[in-house]
């Protein structure tokens, strides 16, 4: 079975612009977490989503938003880009809510210049 | 509210000595606890859980911890490290709504 799939996997934007960051859960897997892993650093939650619900939302600026698809993929979007969001954003996805593990994808790099 | 601390920040051990990296967790409700490893751009793998079964986990590659709850303390252990071991270490804390905590992570450098 495939693990948790994340795309792009490297890509570079300019300050002020967008991007959207994409997540394909394991299969059978209802809640998909994103989390920002700046380096250095532990990584930092962003988002849960369970049954295509927000259930939970970290300490981050309204720049940052996210759905979850009727397929139980994700988008992570984050708009007006700051050098300071440069970082690994990492989707992680698990069968239920909280106290089932997670399990992480590879990531995303994303370098804001 | 939940937090952890993982209280080093760098172990440094030679191959074959037992590795101790410690964390410690608040939680005001029954925690899930689990260790993961990221190694150099890398992505992050599950270790070892533990979800108020037995208090002693035991995980991937050797690895194992102990849940103490007296001690408020979930420490990763490993009889005998492996030059392999190298990498970034993470407890985290799951539970009590839909958000888990990471410690800011143990970076284990093994010597030859």
């Amino acid at each position: 079975d495939a693990g948790v799939t994340q795309s792009p996997t490297h890509l570079i934007k300019t300050r002020g612009q967008q991007v959207t960051l994409r997540c394909s859960p394991i299969s059978g897997h209802k809640s998909v977490s994103w989390y920002q892993q700046v380096l250095g650093q532990g990584p930092q939650f962003i988002f849960q989503y369970y049954e295509k619900e927000e259930r939970g939302r970290g300490n981050f600026p309204d720049r940052f938003s996210a759905r979850q698809f009727p397929n139980y993929s994700s988008e992570l979007n984050v708009n007006a880009l700051l050098l300071g969001d440069s970082a690994l954003y990492l989707c992680a996805s698990s069968l239920a809510g909280e106290r089932n593990t997670i399990y992480f994808g590879e990531g995303s790099w994303l370098t804001v210049v | 509210a939940q937090s952890v601390t993982q209280l080093d920040s760098h172990v440094s051990v030679s191959e074959g000595t037992p590795v101790l990296l410690r964390c410690n967790y608040s939680s005001s409700y029954s925690p899930s606890l689990f260790w993961y490893v990221q190694h150099p751009n890398k992505g992050l793998q599950l270790l070892l859980k533990y979800t108020s079964a037995a208090t002693l986990v035991k995980g991937i590659n050797g690895f194992e911890a102990e849940f103490k709850k007296s001690e408020t303390s979930f420490h990763l252990t490993k009889p005998s490290a492996h030059m392999s071991d190298a990498a970034e270490y993470f407890c985290v804390v799951s539970g009590g709504g839909f958000k888990t905590i990471f410690g800011a992570g143990t970076r284990l450098f093994v010597k030859a």
